[in-house]
């Protein structure tokens, strides 16, 4: 099973700045999945990495405001832009396979608690 | 209609108990059901996948799928204190084999 170095754990950024979140894979993986979980709500799918084209974004998600790099198969980076206090929000990055032996279904980085001031 | 839905609680169970967790989706046509556990704090953890209708058990968990009904469950026997933490439903959507959809999670706590 895939295991995922995701990092900054957590930050607290000014308004108007921008965070590139890292996640390294220890596998190669043809697709990455980043996500946002804002404070008491479940996770809303911002858009999928692909190796060696552009990510595919998710309706409400658009490239200019959380530009996605996939430079290779075992790593890719979310930059939240231009930050707003409503980007508060933890964001996880995804791939397939699992750390509890469930071949199916997706193992999660450990998340980026972010905090806009 | 949310696409998976489910009761977002908080769900109290004594402990040694049987808790019972419940999901729908509304794409008829999703192929791939699954169960996370999400601690406070942490990241979701897969516990549990099903595929085909009926019951699947591993452990003190047991995931049904009810297709006709668009329904998924998740039942854990004697519930421990440790089983307390939010737990997620995620549906394989049809249209797009490879991008799974959460429910808003259901929150489950163990009462000694």
């Amino acid at each position: 099973s895939a295991v995922i170095s995701q990092k900054p754990s957590r930050d607290i950024c000014q308004r108007g700045t921008s965070l590139t979140i890292q996640c390294q894979v220890d596998s190669q993986v043809t697709m990455m999945f980043w996500y946002r979980q804002q404070p008491g709500q479940s996770l809303t799918l911002i858009a999928t990495a692909n190796q060696g084209s552009e990510a595919t974004y998710e309706s409400g998600f658009v490239i200019d405001k959380f530009p996605i790099s996939r430079p290779n198969l075992t790593f890719s980076t979310l930059t939240v832009s231009n930050m707003s206090p409503e980007d508060s929000s933890i964001y996880l990055c995804s791939v397939p396979g699992s750390t509890t032996g469930i071949t199916s279904g997706y193992t999660f980085g450990s998340g980026t608690r972010l905090t806009v001031v | 209609q949310k696409e998976v839905e489910q009761n977002s609680g908080p769900l109290s169970v004594p402990e040694g108990a049987i808790a019972s967790l419940n999901c729908t989706y509304s794409d008829r046509g999703s192929q791939s059901f699954f169960w996370y556990r999400q601690y406070s704090g942490k990241s979701p953890e897969l516990i549990m996948s099903i595929y085909s209708n009926g019951d699947k058990e591993d452990g003190r968990f047991t995931a049904q799928l009810n297709k006709a009904s668009q329904y998924v469950s998740l039942l854990i026997r004697d519930s421990q204190p440790s089983d307390s933490a939010t737990y997620l439903c995620a549906v394989k959507a049809y249209s797009s084999a490879s991008k799974i959809i959460f429910g808003s999670g259901t929150r489950l706590s163990i009462r000694p």
